[in-house]
């Protein structure tokens, strides 16, 4: 079983929709949590980190569920420039190896 | 600052050839790492370290080899080339802390190609 696993999608939403991710680690022990946005053919940046309580960043909601292991990310009103393929990606406290990427689900927004 | 740099951008090799990607850093970051992407794989971690003359395996080592000699700069090197290596490298580079949401910087990466 795969550590980080995700919907690889695509996911082909129109503008002004809203779209949400899954993700589900195999990890207990897992202690921070991260969504990353990578552009076709770019290097993944951060888009946001995912606190236990849930936290918001304009568009963007992110969710964390312990107890089912799973995180979300919630995109509202999309953006043609939201399209890309975000990542989910969770750190091992106190794992020098830090973080382990899912393989990331692709979201096109269509005009 | 530059942030993570990374050369070349891309290679084409023969098999059995060796080479280095070169990566660096001027964010003084202890973090350094390396990761490959393949279709459908995501990312997975080659080597890593945390600090200079400190070094680990990640999840897919065999055929790579790494060195930090310092703080700034952490190549790869492809002892011999095999087809299987064909893949985009990314670098990385963050702080180091337990249970801190520390963001890792990646490099633009190298399009490796192995014929």
């Amino acid at each position: 079983r795969k550590e980080v696993e995700q919907d690889p999608g695509p996911f082909n939403v129109p503008e002004g929709a809203t779209v949400a991710f899954n993700c589900t680690y195999s990890n207990s022990a897992s202690q921070s949590f991260f969504w990353y946005r990578q552009d076709c053919r770019k290097e993944p940046k951060l888009l946001m980190s995912v606190y236990s309580s849930g936290n918001e960043d304009g568009r963007f909601t992110a969710q964390l569920n312990r107890a089912s292991q799973y995180i979300s990310l919630l995109i509202r009103d999309s953006k043609l420039s939201d399209s890309a393929t975000y990542l989910c990606v969770v750190n091992l406290e106190g794992s020098a190896r830090q973080l382990t990427f899912g393989s990331g689900t692709q979201l096109t927004v269509l005009p | 600052n530059a942030g993570v740099t990374q050369t070349p951008k891309f290679q084409v090799l023969k098999t059995g050839q060796s080479m280095t990607l070169q990566c660096a850093q001027d964010m003084n970051h202890e973090y350094m790492s390396w990761y490959r992407q393949d279709p459908g794989m995501g990312l997975r971690l080659i080597h890593y370290s945390v600090g200079a003359g400190i070094t680990d395996q990640g999840e897919v080592p065999n055929g790579y080899n790494v060195s930090r000699s310092t703080t700034e700069d952490f190549p790869l090197r492809l002892l011999s080339a095999a087809p299987s290596q064909t893949s985009v490298y990314f670098c990385a580079s963050s702080h180091i802390g337990t249970g801190e949401y520390n963001e890792q910087f990646f490099g633009p990466g190298t399009r490796l190609t192995v014929l």
